[in-house]
């Protein structure tokens, strides 16, 4: 357990639907992110937000909206997503704002994402 | 981009050290060196990291080079529960953030422990 939750933990969507991936922390942090870990690629960073502002978004297509409406929640609001969106989709926190140099991040379990 | 250069993959008997290896020769001076793994059907977790000295935690070493060019994970004793993908990361500051940080994750070493 690592204090970073994430419902559901598996998903199956059509490509003309609408979900939502959510993600709590329980650890006090400041700082959230979400990454994207498909199955012959690293993990790639899509939204970092810090004190519920977001401060990155790495070129993610608008079809994934993030939303973080307190430092304890955020969530990954899905639309009209292709099959190559197909991923585990991993939530993450961290102490944030003024990170030191033991800032660490805590993963949640992902969720694991099938876009038919 | 920070970038890290690890083996594909690498083998160990338990309870036997593992020296994991990690090139990184763009490092840059504010370049924290961080090391996550993930176990099977489970999101990362952190190992360890440093700067420039060599730092011990319960988990594992960290071993840094003189020149910060490179560094080697070392878990003293692997275990079969430290089978998983090991990920040596360049951490960098997110500027338009105070704080945030971003990992740049690579492939990262797979690593299998033989009963």
């Amino acid at each position: 357990e690592t204090g970073v939750t994430q419902t559901p933990r598996h998903l199956v969507m059509g490509m003309t639907n609408k979900k939502s991936l959510k993600c709590e922390q329980h650890l006090g942090h400041n700082a959230m992110y979400w990454y994207k870990q498909s199955a012959k690629k690293p993990l790639e960073l899509m939204f970092v937000y810090s004190l519920e502002e977001r401060v990155e978004n790495n070129s993610v297509p608008s079809r994934f909206s993030p939303e973080c409406p307190n430092s304890s929640h955020l969530f990954l609001h899905l639309h009209t997503l292709q099959p190559e969106d197909s991923a585990l989709y991993l939530c993450a926190s961290s102490q944030g704002p003024a990170g030191a140099s033991t800032d660490t991040q805590y993963f949640g379990p992902g969720t694991r994402l099938t876009v038919l | 981009d920070a970038k890290t250069t690890q083996p594909n993959s690498m083998e160990s008997n338990e309870e036997e050290p593992v020296h994991l290896p990690c090139n990184h020769s763009t490092i840059s001076g504010t370049d924290y060196i961080h090391w996550y793994r993930q176990l099977p059907s489970q999101g990362p977790e952190y190992v360890i990291h440093g700067l420039t000295s060599n730092v011990n935690n319960r988990m594992a070493s960290l071993a840094i080079a003189e020149d910060r060019k490179s560094s080697t994970l070392i878990l003293h004793r692997a275990t079969l529960r430290d089978a998983a993908v090991y990920y040596c990361i360049l951490r960098r500051p997110i500027y338009s953030g105070a704080g945030s940080y971003q990992l740049t994750f690579g492939k990262g070493t797979k690593l299998s422990v033989i009963p």
